[in-house]
């Protein structure tokens, strides 16, 4: 029962690079979305989707870019790394149908740090 | 954007003993879900409770209870006989039909369980 799979778990980004972090989920879940997390504080949305082919921004979409090609995956574009985003980023997902009682299913997180 | 707010960043309970924790947030909608999640040091996200709006029975999970007051908009999780596992962090969170369907968690309480 693999539900959301993020990868890579850790990495460490040079100021200036790009990376991808890969986000999927088996459950057939129509929204799915990538928060981030700094040290001590609560989640943040980034962008998130309702379907494939659709995205949108949440709160903190500066630096990074998302698409949404399949049901399944939804990874996350880091540009030109900074040391602001240094934070553990979480890809979630959730059924919204008729009913909103559907809990948030969560990744493991991947811990990114760029020097 | 709903807010939903978590007025204890820091809390500390004896083992066995009860802690409640707080949680407020802003609505105007009259049909929602409230819940909480517990996130311990590996950063899993783990669902607690949930509560939906217009049930007046408060949830219960084993030794996790909700009180729910709909007119005052607060949503306090009471965590009896603490244990040991219970140390993390807390997030409550709001999801209402009218908000894009999207998840808004508070900025976390931290829970400490001292032997």
């Amino acid at each position: 029962n693999a539900g959301v799979t993020q990868t890579p778990k850790f990495r460490i980004l040079k100021i200036g690079q790009s990376m991808t972090l890969q986000c999927a989920q088996d459950m057939n879940h129509n929204y799915m979305y990538w928060y981030r997390q700094d040290p001590g504080m609560g989640l943040k949305l980034i962008y998130y989707s309702v379907g494939a082919g659709i995205t949108d921004k949440g709160e903190v979409p500066n630096g990074y870019n998302v698409s949404r090609s399949t049901t399944e995956d939804f990874p996350l574009r880091l540009e030109l790394a900074a040391p602001s985003q240094t934070s553990v980023y979480f890809c979630a997902s959730s059924y919204a149908g008729q009913g909103l009682g559907d809990t948030i299913y969560f990744g493991e997180g991947s811990w990114l740090t760029v020097v | 954007a709903q807010t939903v707010t978590q007025s204890q960043p820091e809390m500390s309970v004896q083992e066995a003993e009860t802690v409640t924790l707080s949680c407020t947030y802003d609505t105007s909608e009259s049909d929602y879900y409230l819940f909480w999640y517990k996130q311990p040091p590996s950063r899993q996200m783990i669902l607690v409770i949930r509560q939906e709006a217009y049930k007046q029975q408060n949830a219960t999970e084993n030794r996790f209870s909700v009180n729910f007051q709909k007119a005052a908009k607060s949503f306090s999780l009471k965590i009896s006989d603490s244990q040991l596992g219970d140390a993390a962090m807390y997030f409550c969170a709001y999801r209402g039909p009218n908000t894009g369907n999207q998840f808004y968690f508070g900025t976390g309480t931290s829970l400490t369980v001292i032997p």
